[in-house]
């Protein structure tokens, strides 16, 4: 089915290692971004992407990597997971045309132990 | 820097109340604001967008109006279900090219 979505929808990972969320569009969408969900913080912007090969940061860049080698996909990298990193972690695609609204992915659940 | 702001963060009403749910904006040049719904574990829907240059949008029981001069949002709920209980996300972008700013949301519980 046609959409945004996410994998995996939870990920149990330990502190220190490598851990990467993946995201994929079918719609073409230009724009991809990445969000986190915390109580009390409302979703936070980490990273976003205008295009293939371009990203920039959001307001919660450090800790994390991104790369956009093909429109479709937005994996979004935890270098080497911290605690604070234990989030929801929301992926969404927005064509950016003037009235092209925001659509999400279900999201993933990561606790970092 | 743009702050959006949700005001109350929660609200119960009876069934078949209408309601209005509040947003607000520090910086009045605005590109669009964008109203969403997220069910509890469940990614956000974007329910209403509403341009600079627009008033108001509807969609079924739902209309959205926007003052831009005042920094100020309204999402209407009219004949009020327990299914629209969820939380409600109010989203400003400031330039076409920018990213969205997202308020904490304002937790609607519908009471049977």
């Amino acid at each position: 089915d046609a959409g945004i979505t996410q994998s995996p929808r939870y990920k149990i990972t330990e502190t220190g290692r490598q851990v990467t969320l993946m995201c994929h569009q079918t719609w073409s969408h230009s724009y991809m971004f990445w969000y986190r969900q915390d109580l009390g913080h409302g979703l936070r912007l980490i990273y976003y992407s205008a295009a293939a090969d371009i990203t920039d940061k959001g307001e919660v860049p450090d800790g994390y990597v991104v790369s956009r080698s093909k429109t479709e996909n937005f994996p979004l990298t935890l270098e080497s997971a911290t605690r604070s990193q234990t989030s929801v972690y929301f992926c969404a695609s927005s064509h950016r045309s003037d009235v092209e609204k925001l659509f999400f992915g279900s999201g993933t659940q990561l606790s970092v132990l | 820097k743009q702050e959006v702001t949700q005001i109350p963060a929660a609200l119960s009403v009876p069934e078949g109340e209408n309601l209005v749910l509040n947003c607000s904006f520090t910086d009045s040049a605005i590109y669009n604001l964008q109203w969403f719904r997220q069910d509890p574990g469940k990614g956000l829907t974007s329910l209403l967008l509403i341009q600079s240059s627009q008033r108001e949008q509807t969609s079924g029981r739902l209309n959205a109006s926007l003052d831009k001069s005042s920094g100020r949002s309204t999402l209407y709920i009219a004949a009020s279900q327990p299914g629209d209980s969820a939380t409600y996300l109010c989203a400003v972008l400031m330039n076409r090219d920018d990213k969205i700013i997202f308020g904490k949301g304002t937790r609607l519980h519908i009471l049977p």
